[in-house]
C-alpha cells in the first residue's frame, strides 16, 4: 500500500530535550515536505526536499532540522524543543518539485507537546 | 505574497443539505488549486484539484471550479452526508525555484447531522 508513516503519533516532552520524528515514503517520492498545523493558522512548510542530500528551508524553519540522506525518509529534528513548538506536525510527499503539479501525499501526524 | 482565504467555521448542516465553503486567493502568476480534507485523527487527503482557469474539478460528488476573474475556488456538493464530516483545507501551490509548497487556508470544519 502506498503511504507515508511517520513516528510517533503523539509525543509529550520536555524542553530542552532533543527529539526525532520520523517520516518514510514507499512511492519512491523524489519531493518530501514538513508541515505544522496550529489552530487559527492552518498548515505552514518548515522544510522541505527536492531529492536526497537536497534540503531548504520553508516558512517557518526556526528550530527546526532535517536531512534525506536516503530517497524515503526525511525525519525531522528539534534539538532544542521549547513549548512554542508544541503542534501537530504532517510529512507530505509527491513524486516531484519541478514540472507537472503532483499530488501530495501526507503522513498522519505526529501530535508534539513541549512543556 | 501568495495567501488562501477561506470561510470560517464550523459549518454544521443537515444530511442532504446544499454545501458551499468559499475560498478566495492571491497569488502571482497562474497557481495551481485544490481541496484537501482531514477527517477526525487522520491526515490530509487531496479531494480534488483544478490546474488552470475555468477548469473543474470533481470527485466523491463535490465540485469546485477555477475562477480567475474572481480568484474563487468555491467547494461544492449537492446532497452531504454524515460521512462528510471533516476539517477542509483550501489550498494553493506557488512554485519558487521548483519549491511547491501548498499555501493552506486556515481549514473549515463541517459538521452533517442526520
Amino acid at each position: 500500500e502506498a503511504q507515508v508513516t511517520q513516528n510517533p503519533r503523539y509525543l509529550i516532552t520536555v524542553t530542552g530535550k532533543k527529539l526525532t520524528v520520523t517520516c518514510s515514503q514507499n512511492m519512491n517520492h523524489e519531493y518530501m515536505s514538513w508541515y505544522r498545523q496550529d489552530p487559527g493558522l492552518g498548515l505552514r512548510q518548515i522544510y522541505y526536499s527536492m531529492n536526497v542530500e537536497v534540503t531548504d528551508k520553508g516558512d517557518v524553519p526556526e528550530g527546526y532540522k532535517v536531512s534525506r540522506k536516503e530517497k524515503r525518509n526525511f525525519p525531522l529534528i528539534l534539538e532544542s524543543p521549547s513549548p512554542n513548538q508544541t503542534s501537530l506536525y504532517f510529512c507530505a510527499s509527491s513524486l516531484s518539485g519541478t514540472g507537472a503539479v503532483h499530488e501530495q501525499y501526507f503522513g498522519p501526524g505526529t501530535r508534539l507537546t513541549v512543556t | 505574497g501568495n495567501s488562501v482565504t477561506q470561510m470560517e467555521g464550523p459549518v454544521t448542516l443537515s444530511e442532504e443539505a446544499f454545501l458551499t465553503i468559499n475560498c478566495t486567493y492571491t497569488a502571482t502568476g497562474y497557481p495551481s488549486l485544490f481541496w484537501y480534507v482531514q477527517y477526525p485523527g487522520e491526515g490530509l487527503q487531496l479531494l480534488l484539484k483544478a490546474t488552470k482557469a475555468d477548469d473543474k474539478g470533481s470527485n466523491k460528488g463535490f465540485e469546485a471550479t477555477y475562477r480567475k476573474e474572481t480568484t474563487s475556488f468555491h467547494l461544492e456538493k449537492g446532497s452531504v452526508q454524515v460521512s462528510d464530516s471533516a476539517v477542509y483545507f483550501c489550498a494553493l501551490t506557488r512554485s519558487t525555484s521548483g519549491n511547491t509548497p501548498l499555501v493552506f487556508g486556515k481549514g473549515t470544519r463541517l459538521s452533517v447531522i442526520a
